[in-house]
């Protein structure tokens, strides 16, 4: 059973430029999340999906960012006209649907340079 | 809010001796508690958690952690640590009242010396 999947490890893009990042769950897991993590910093929520539905995007910023998580196919985290200050390590998580808390299972991360 | 805590930026310690990683927690309602590590340039695996039950959790690779609601604390231990446990550790926590959303501490480094 793969883990859960991100591409690409590392993305660099210029001001102004759109930057597309992807998470693909574990097999049976419903459940996305994508946190960023700032250096030196721990991880803070952004945004919570299941299937064609954000659940809670509480931690999203208002302007440039964008998640969805469609039928088919993986999550893909959306970032409008980066700013050097979108310079983070952006990692998903996933976890199954359950009643039940589990855990999350963390990607690898996609490391994004805003130069 | 919830919210995490982990007061020690950097811990150092000699190989075979006991490791101690502390993290105390606000939330509202019961607390669902998490621990982390993080190695460079790779994302976070899961070593524990507690949601219920017993307050001794014990984890992945010989860790443990003790919840205390009386301190609000979920402190992660090892008996002997490895040099291979050097790493970043998160402790994360959670609620009912948050959904699944994760709360994390700033984390701490562990280094230990051979």
């Amino acid at each position: 059973n793969a883990g859960v999947m991100q591409n690409p490890r590392h993305l660099v893009r210029r001001r102004g430029q759109e930057a597309r990042l992807r998470c693909s769950p574990m097999k049976g897991h419903s459940h996305v999340y994508w946190y960023r993590q700032l250096p030196e910093e721990g991880l803070k929520f952004m945004v919570y999906l299941q299937k064609e539905n954000i659940i809670d995007e509480s931690g999203m910023p208002k302007e440039r960012f964008s998640a969805e998580f469609p039928k088919e196919g993986p999550s893909i985290l959306r970032i409008q006209q980066v700013v050097r200050g979108d310079s983070a390590a952006y990692f998903c998580a996933s976890s199954p649907p359950s009643i039940s808390y589990n855990e999350q299972f963390f990607g690898p991360g996609t490391r994004l340079t805003v130069l | 809010a919830q919210s995490v805590a982990q007061p020690e930026d950097q811990v150092n310690v000699a190989e075979g001796n006991p490791l101690t990683v502390k993290c105390t927690y606000s939330v509202s309602g019961n607390p669902y508690l998490f621990w982390y590590v993080q190695y460079p340039n790779r994302g976070l695996q899961f070593l524990l958690k507690y949601i219920t039950g017993d307050n001794l959790v014990k984890g992945s690779y010989g860790f443990e952690a003790e919840f205390n609601k009386s301190q609000t604390s979920f402190h992660l231990k090892k008996p002997s640590a490895l040099v291979s446990d050097s790493a970043l550790y998160f402790c994360a926590v959670s609620s009912k009242a948050a959904g699944n959303k994760l709360t994390f501490g700033g984390g701490t480094r562990v280094l230990v010396k051979p």
